[in-house]
């Protein structure tokens, strides 16, 4: 079975501090991966996309950057947070693009003071 | 752009009672998925359901690709069911990007 793992649960950051956040997927290989986030309040909307290791699409601007080192890893970074920064982010992942069916982790709600 | 509004946007049952959320969609869709939001914030997938009908349980889902809308009827409601329910829209990009609605606020008391 598949299992989607995100890491930290939570975290309380300082502005202008760097971020790093990750999700790990087991049990497929070469999931398509993706970011979410949602903002207190606010709609969930897709960040990043990721098809194939080492490659990443980038698709709101939010001064966040996102790479794929493994087959099986997701992370999300900035090396300086803003207010704006917090809210809920959730890692995703699907075996075919076509039909978008995706599977979420359990999130990481992320607070910038 | 992509719209996905979903009505209503809260609603409070008495527990037993049937429960009717809506999800209309702007643009023609690929896709659609209903979720349970957690409070903390994760979510559980309900249904993926790009047309027709589903059922699970209490829950059934009805997608009109035609009429771009999509419902999910919760019947018999029990104070567990309470929370956030989410639809979401796939439009067959080069991105599975997924467009959310803002939700359905679901309140079931005793």
């Amino acid at each position: 079975a598949q299992t989607i793992h995100q890491w930290p649960v939570a975290e309380i950051k300082a502005v202008g501090s760097p971020l790093s956040l990750g999700c790990t997927i087991k049990g497929k290989s070469s999931p398509n991966l993706y970011w979410y986030w949602q903002a207190t309040g606010g709609t969930l909307q897709q960040l990043f996309y990721s098809i194939t290791v080492g490659q990443v699409e980038s698709v709101v601007q939010l001064n966040l950057s996102a790479s794929r080192p493994k087959d099986d890893q997701f992370i999300l970074s900035t090396e300086k947070l803003l207010l704006s920064h917090s809210g809920f982010y959730l890692c995703a992942w699907s075996l075919q693009i076509s039909n978008e069916r995706l599977f979420f982790g359990h999130g990481t709600k992320l607070s910038v003071l | 752009g992509q719209q996905v509004q979903q009505s209503p946007a809260s609603l409070v049952l008495q527990e037993g009672e049937n429960a009717e959320l809506q999800c209309n969609f702007s643009t023609s869709l690929n896709s659609m998925q209903w979720f349970y939001q957690r409070p903390e914030g994760s979510l559980v997938s309900l249904f993926y359901n790009p047309s027709g009908t589903k059922q699970s349980g209490r829950l059934t889902s009805t997608t009109v690709i035609k009429e771009r809308r999509s419902s999910l009827h919760i019947s018999s409601s029990q104070i567990t069911d309470s929370g956030t329910y989410l639809c979401a829209m796939g439009s067959g990009g080069s991105n599975a990007k997924l467009t959310f609605g803002k939700g359905t606020k679901l309140s079931v008391k005793s």
